[in-house]
């Protein structure tokens, strides 16, 4: 069974800062990795995927399959970053799994 | 509008009640997604449905629970005689199928459902 673990429920830094969302994962096959985002009073959306390998929002992500993670970056957090974050997984089949999400606080 | 959209947003029911919820999905999607979310928590996977047939429900969806996706557009997820422990916000999303690596599932807004 595939499981996802985000570590940290709430991560507080001031604009500027850099922030990393941590987020590991347990399964036995090849995943599909996802960051979802939930900003204030508006649906869950994808912010990036894995095998694209880019950049969204000044977001990065890396798949390390050695220790199974895949942690999401920023180097200079801005305001409107603040939001819900959730790291998913797409095992076999179609579904996704999700972690508990970590609320982001960016302050000014 | 060319979103998910879910009906009704709300939902306050007593314990023993039925209740049905309906999603609409992106109208070239084929794919629909329900999940459920509790407080604190992520999205977690009820079932889906690739057109009109149900390809996989979790452990997590009950007798009580039924969805339907009958002419493979829009799904209902009705729960009879619900529980408190049904109290939750549930989540539609839909995807195009065949779109190799760049399949994304697109989320609507959701119906929350309390339980008295």
């Amino acid at each position: 069974a595939q499981r996802v673990t985000q570590p940290e429920k709430l991560l507080s830094v001031f604009k500027g800062a850099p922030v990393e969302l941590k987020c590991n994962y347990s399964y036995s096959g090849s995943p599909e990795l996802f960051w979802y985002v939930q900003y204030s009073r508006q649906r869950l959306q994808l912010l990036l995927r894995h095998i694209s390998r880019e950049s969204i929002k000044g977001f990065t992500a890396d798949l390390n399959k050695g220790e199974t993670s895949f942690h999401l970056k920023k180097p200079f957090a801005q305001e409107e970053d603040s939001a819900m974050y959730y790291c998913a997984l797409k095992a076999a089949g179609n579904k996704l799994t999700f972690g508990g999400g970590t609320r982001v606080l960016v302050k000014p | 509008d060319t979103g998910v959209s879910q009906n009704p947003r709300h939902k306050i029911t007593k314990r023993g009640q039925n209740v049905t919820f309906r999603c609409d999905p992106i109208s070239e999607h084929n794919r629909l997604y329900w999940y459920r979310q509790t407080l604190g928590q992520g999205p977690e996977f009820l079932t889906y449905f690739q057109n009109e047939a149900q390809l996989e429900k979790s452990r997590l969806l009950s007798d009580r629970f039924s969805a339907e996706r009958p002419k493979g557009s829009f799904s209902t997820l009705e729960i009879q005689r619900t529980e408190q422990g049904d109290s939750a916000m549930y989540l539609c999303a839909s995807s195009l199928a065949g779109t190799g690596g760049r399949e994304t599932q697109y989320f609507g807004p959701g119906t929350r459902l309390l339980v008295l």
